[in-house]
């Protein structure tokens, strides 16, 4: 079974310029999640999508992160203008949407973006 | 904000079991005690879960106390591949909108 793919792997850019990171999900999962993951500490949740709805972004900071996820299977997030505290690994996730094993998510490897 | 509390770091030496403990106290009925790992340079993976009962897999065991205000992860014969960050988490059963929340983990390193 494929898993989460996720690009690029690494991304270094200056602060103030903008960056994309590209998610595939499993084939079939119907939520999909980014977090953002700081060194040394546990991933942050940044947005959750069930299909191509929004569930939850209240921890995205919206005047610089948006993000999509169009007809219901890949997302991409975007940063702009990025900032040095932007500074992090960014990890998609997804999940089934059967009860019985929910809140059992699969990662991708994730993107670690520098912003210099 | 993270509803567990886990040891900051551990030790293991390779062939033993490892024990990782996690507090919970203020678990509510409804909520699932869920553990992840992060291998270095890789997303989280899930290890196991469960709401009451012990339960077993082919990576771990977990045990949940009684009164479920704790619980403890057993990797029954560590292995150097073992060392990881590990997570606790609880969360609400039900709802698939319900988030999983990290919070910063157990640091478990198996020596050789």
């Amino acid at each position: 079974e494929a898993g989460v793919a996720q690009s690029p792997r690494y991304k270094i850019i200056e602060k103030r310029q903008s960056v994309a990171f590209w998610c595939n999900p499993i084939s079939g999962h119907a939520t999909l999640y980014w977090y953002q993951q700081i060194l040394g500490q546990g991933p942050k949740l940044l947005i959750q999508f069930q299909n191509n709805g929004v569930v939850d972004d209240s921890q995205l900071p919206k005047d610089r992160f948006s993000a999509e996820r169009l007809k219901g299977v890949d997302s991409t997030l975007k940063i702009q203008p990025a900032k040095l505290e932007d500074s992090a690994v960014y990890l998609c996730a997804s999940s089934y949407s059967r009860h019985e094993i929910r809140g059992k998510l699969f990662f991708g490897s994730g993107t670690q973006l520098s912003v210099l | 904000d993270a509803k567990t509390t886990q040891p900051p770091s551990m030790d293991c030496a390779e062939g033993r079991a490892a024990n990782l403990p996690c507090n919970h106290s203020t678990i509510s009925g409804n909520e699932y005690v869920y553990w992840y790992r992060q291998i270095h340079s890789q997303g989280p993976q899930y290890i196991i879960h469960g709401l009451k009962n012990n339960e077993t897999n082919e990576m771990a065991s977990l045990i949940i106390t009684e009164d479920r205000k704790s619980s403890t992860l057993i990797l029954p014969h560590a292995t150097l591949r073992d060392t990881a960050v590990y997570y606790c988490i609880v969360r609400p059963g039900g709802g698939a909108t319900n988030k999983l929340i990290f919070g910063t983990g157990t640091l478990l390193a198996v020596q050789p």
